[in-house]
């Protein structure tokens, strides 16, 4: 059970615009940046956005971060069939004395 | 272009230690301000947080998992190294090392590498 909530499942179809939800607390979301990772299946993770809303290099604008309080979104517009993936958000949390810890992950179908 | 490279047994008994290797390419390891992870990833399961080393050598490891946890870097080698002792079952999944400028802002991601405990 991560302390980072997503829902384990979203789709959409081509071109339609998706988001993805991530639900935390004032000791993780509400006080630290938001990052976001996308996974293909068999690949390992790729970051799709950081500090909130960042995007790195090469990452389509498509794709956009937000944070409100203790919950962030991911959204990604003009879906696509690539786009179909695992996502996952991830953040620092002040309550615990280690590393950042990630969401559950919501699986994107694109249908 | 920073790339990461997993090595070590894909295959280690219960009770024995964990030991893999990442070798970094492209960049030194020493150089300021990376950060240097291992995550892992149960089969069909989310991401779980082992712990990372930064450039100067400090280490922060998961809680859960801390009591069994050691991450290094041999600078010589421009490879860092997880070592995860006691292994269960529960500790079969695919290793991945990783690499960025904040602990959070993972730039850099090896392939994987599955880890299976059995004897």
């Amino acid at each position: 059970q991560s302390v980072l909530t997503q829902p384990p499942s979203a789709s959409g179809t081509p071109g339609q615009r998706v988001t993805i939800s991530c639900s935390g607390s004032s000791s993780n979301i509400g006080s630290n940046y938001v990052y976001w990772y996308q996974q293909l299946p068999g690949t390992a993770p790729k970051l799709l956005i950081y500090r909130n809303n960042q995007r790195p290099s090469g990452v389509p604008d498509r794709f956009s971060g937000s944070k409100s309080g203790t919950s962030a979104s991911l959204a990604i517009s003009g879906l696509r069939s690539e786009d179909e993936a695992d996502y996952y958000c991830a953040a620092w949390d002040d309550s615990l004395s280690g590393p950042g810890v990630f969401g559950g992950g919501t699986k994107l179908t694109v249908l | 272009q920073v790339q990461l490279q997993e090595s070590g047994p894909g295959l280690v008994k219960p009770s024995q230690t964990l030991s893999l290797t990442c070798t970094v390419s492209g960049g030194s390891i020493s150089s300021g301000g990376y950060y240097w992870s291992w995550i892992r990833q149960h089969p069909g399961k989310g991401l779980e947080w082992i712990g990372y080393i930064y450039y100067s050598g400090s280490t922060y490891y998961n809680p859960s998992l801390k009591s069994r946890v050691t991450i290094s870097v041999d600078t010589s080698k421009n490879q860092f190294s997880l070592k995860l002792s006691s292994v269960t079952a529960a500790d079969t999944a695919v290793y991945y090392c990783a690499g960025g400028f904040e602990v959070l802002r993972i730039d850099y991601w090896g392939q994987g590498t599955l880890v299976t405990v059995s004897s």
